[in-house]
């Protein structure tokens, strides 16, 4: 089925570090949600984003609905120990079979440097 | 406010068994969907109910089944198991556009 291709695939991150994650479709999607999941939960979301261009921050989170409607981008300013987890993008596209559904992204894993 | 739950937490069927899986969405929320997370990968749409019936669907067998109660509970059932449904099955409730997912169901097939 239709995927995301949602990059890096995983980071390590030093406190106080800036992070950037993001993710591209083929097809033109009309949502843009992200996730965070930590180990034995559910995914639970950080920011929902509905039209192109938007920016919305929650926190120290950051995310973008990019103006083609087909990426979409997350950054985390001055990461913090429990920022570890993984990350997932989630859309909706705006056509074809998948219309409707949410579509998620591999997961961009972060992780404490050594 | 109990957010989505999910039941049980864990199990482990043989090949060829069925399995049911119960949800119970967050208050107020009338759409219940299901997912199947594989180990390192990101959820994938197995379907949706909306009004005690399945109004999406992704690109799974019918094996894979499901039901929605008027309370707006759902059941995911799967039928003649395979090692390759062993996954982590995630139910998320939803009023609008944005999915709150539970903790999910771990399934071990042997």
């Amino acid at each position: 089925g239709q995927q995301l291709n949602q990059s890096p695939q995983s980071m390590f991150i030093q406190e106080g570090e800036d992070v950037s994650m993001n993710c591209t479709s083929s097809s033109i999607f009309n949502t843009w949600l992200w996730y965070k999941q930590e180990p034995g939960e559910g995914p639970v979301l950080l920011i929902a984003l509905y039209k192109a261009g938007e920016l919305t921050s929650n926190g120290r989170l950051t995310a973008q609905f990019g103006i083609t409607r087909k990426d979409s981008f997350l950054n985390i300013s001055a990461s913090i120990p429990s920022d570890v987890g993984i990350y997932f993008c989630a859309g909706r596209a705006l056509y074809g079979g998948s219309q409707g559904n949410l579509i998620f992204g591999k997961g961009t894993k972060l992780s404490v440097k050594p | 406010d109990a957010g989505v739950t999910q039941s049980p937490t864990h199990l482990i069927k043989t090949r060829g068994q069925q399995v049911t899986l119960r949800c119970s969405p967050k208050s107020g929320h009338d759409t219940v969907s299901w997912y199947q997370q594989a180990l390192g990968q990101g959820p994938q749409f197995i379907f949706q109910y909306y009004e005690e019936e399945e109004r999406q669907r992704g690109n799974f067998p019918d094996r894979f089944s499901g039901h929605q109660f008027p309370n707006y509970s759902s059941e995911l059932n799967v039928n003649a198991l395979l090692l390759g449904d062993s996954a982590l099955y995630l139910c998320a409730s939803s009023l609008g556009d944005e999915l709150e997912f539970g903790n999910g169901t771990r399934l071990t097939v042997t």
